[in-house]
């Protein structure tokens, strides 16, 4: 069974601070998506990344994936109130369609 | 285009009772997937259904059950409602094609089971 381990598991800082959020697995995925949730909310797709070494930004949001492809991080520059919430990864297995799930990163931001 | 609608957004049910859960996908997506998500657990995969067969199923108990009609709306159904069952059920959409199998979540149900 492939696992997604996600760090921290809980983040919390003042605005303008930088950020990393870290998404590690053992196993290698064809592709790895990164989700924001709002409490009451579902998650909502931010990126998706497929290539290794990929970099995708997302204006002040900034996705890698791994080389190998079995991790990815999330960094945020001068983090502000807006980017709280739960931050999920999931990666897609090669052949059955299913994705894999992290835990999530709790993110908090005070003003 | 009109986003994925889950129905109802709130339910409280007893202990040994069933409940239905209503998922009415983003138009032109044939996937849905169904989530169980809950504080101490996270996000729980329960079961995929592509075009009215169900493509992928998670670990859960034979009390959990879904289908998805020809229109690609989905329901999931829950017999003898446990305590342990109050969570927040998460529907979602895609377009099932082999690339990036990218999840569009609906609001959620939040049932409690008391």
């Amino acid at each position: 069974t492939q696992l997604l381990e996600q760090s921290p598991q809980f983040l919390s800082i003042q605005e303008g601070e930088n950020l990393t959020v870290y998404c590690n697995s053992s196993s290698v995925f064809s592709s790895l998506q990164w989700y924001r949730q709002e409490p009451g909310e579902g998650p909502v797709l931010l990126v998706t990344v497929v290539t290794g070494g990929e970099v995708k930004k997302l204006k002040r949001l900034t996705f890698q994936f791994g080389d190998a492809r079995k991790d990815s991080s999330l960094h945020i520059t001068a983090a502000q109130p807006g980017d709280t919430g739960l931050y999920l990864c999931a990666g897609e297995e090669d052949s059955n369609y299913q994705l894999i799930w992290g835990a999530g990163t709790k993110l908090i931001i005070k003003p | 285009k009109a986003g994925v609608t889950q129905t109802p957004r709130y339910l409280i049910k007893t202990r040994g009772q069933q409940v239905t859960l209503s998922c009415s996908p983003i138009s032109g997506h044939r996937s849905v997937s169904w989530y169980q998500q809950t504080p101490g657990q996270g996000l729980q995969f329960l079961f995929e259904y592509f075009s009215e067969t169900q493509r992928n199923k998670g670990n859960f108990p034979g009390r959990f059950s879904g289908r998805q009609f020809s229109n690609s709306r989905s329901e999931m159904n829950v017999s003898t409602l446990e305590l342990g069952d109050s969570a927040l059920y998460l529907c979602a959409s895609s377009l099932g094609l082999a690339e990036f199998h990218e999840q569009y979540f609906g609001p959620g149900t939040r049932l409690t089971v008391t």
